[in-house]
């Protein structure tokens, strides 16, 4: 079982609508959990990082954390053509490990 | 913010040859730097972990005398592919992680990465 699962998609979704990404994790000694943009040919760039159960929003992006479900979703409002990328989940227990990652495209 | 370079961006050589990555914190002490290996479509892959000044840590299935890693001070680190073969090639990101910085996560300072291409 892999430490880290995501839907590898693509995903695609209109311009201005909601995308919603989800992944789930096996270690339940997981503290940490981070949402990472790359886009094609360029490293990692985080964009979010939550550590308790709940909701934590940074502009356009929520992110959500279940650890009774072992569950972090990233939800993108007002999705616009520069989100299309490849968004990584990963989570950190004492090692930090990545999801494969869900390809995002944005429709104009 | 914290920045981390790694030189050069991309690199192609032929299969044998030896290449060297380097990964550099420039305005941070990275005491802790971590080698990832991207293969196309894939996640990133640990391949090590290094701390200054001391023998780097391989993650199990990475060769470690293929794979020679160099951490000889606060700001440098250096991944050697040796006899590199075609089957090597893929994206090579270093992470820095950093002592002291109050209230930033390490998991940020990630290096913009070396693509490797053996021929």
């Amino acid at each position: 079982q892999k430490e880290v699962e995501q839907n590898s998609g693509p995903l695609s979704v209109p311009e201005g609508a909601i995308a919603s990404l989800n992944c789930t994790y096996s270690d339940r000694g997981s503290q940490s959990f981070f949402w990472y943009r790359q886009y094609s040919g360029k490293s990692p760039e985080l964009i979010m990082s939550i550590y308790s159960n709940g909701d934590k929003e940074d502009g356009r992006f929520t992110a959500q954390l279940n650890k009774a479900s072992q569950y972090v979703s990233l939800l993108i409002r007002d999705s616009q053509p520069s989100d299309s990328a490849t968004y990584l989940c990963a989570t950190r227990a004492n090692n930090l490990f990545f999801g494969t990652g869900t390809r995002l495209t944005v429709i104009p | 913010g914290a920045v981390v370079s790694q030189h050069p961006s991309w690199v192609i050589c032929k299969s044998g040859t030896s290449v060297k990555i380097e990964c550099r914190s420039l305005d941070f002490q990275a005491t802790t730097m971590f080698w990832y290996r991207q293969f196309p479509k894939q996640s990133l892959m640990l391949m090590a972990t290094s701390n200054e000044g001391s023998k780097a840590t391989y993650e199990q299935g990475v060769e470690k005398d293929k794979f020679l890693i160099n951490h000889a001070s606060l700001t440098l680190s250096t991944l050697t592919v040796t006899s590199a073969h075609p089957e090597d090639s893929s994206f090579y990101i270093c992470r820095a992680s950093a002592r002291g910085l109050a209230g930033r996560t390490d998991t940020q300072y990630f290096g913009p990465g070396t693509r490797l291409t053996v021929l």
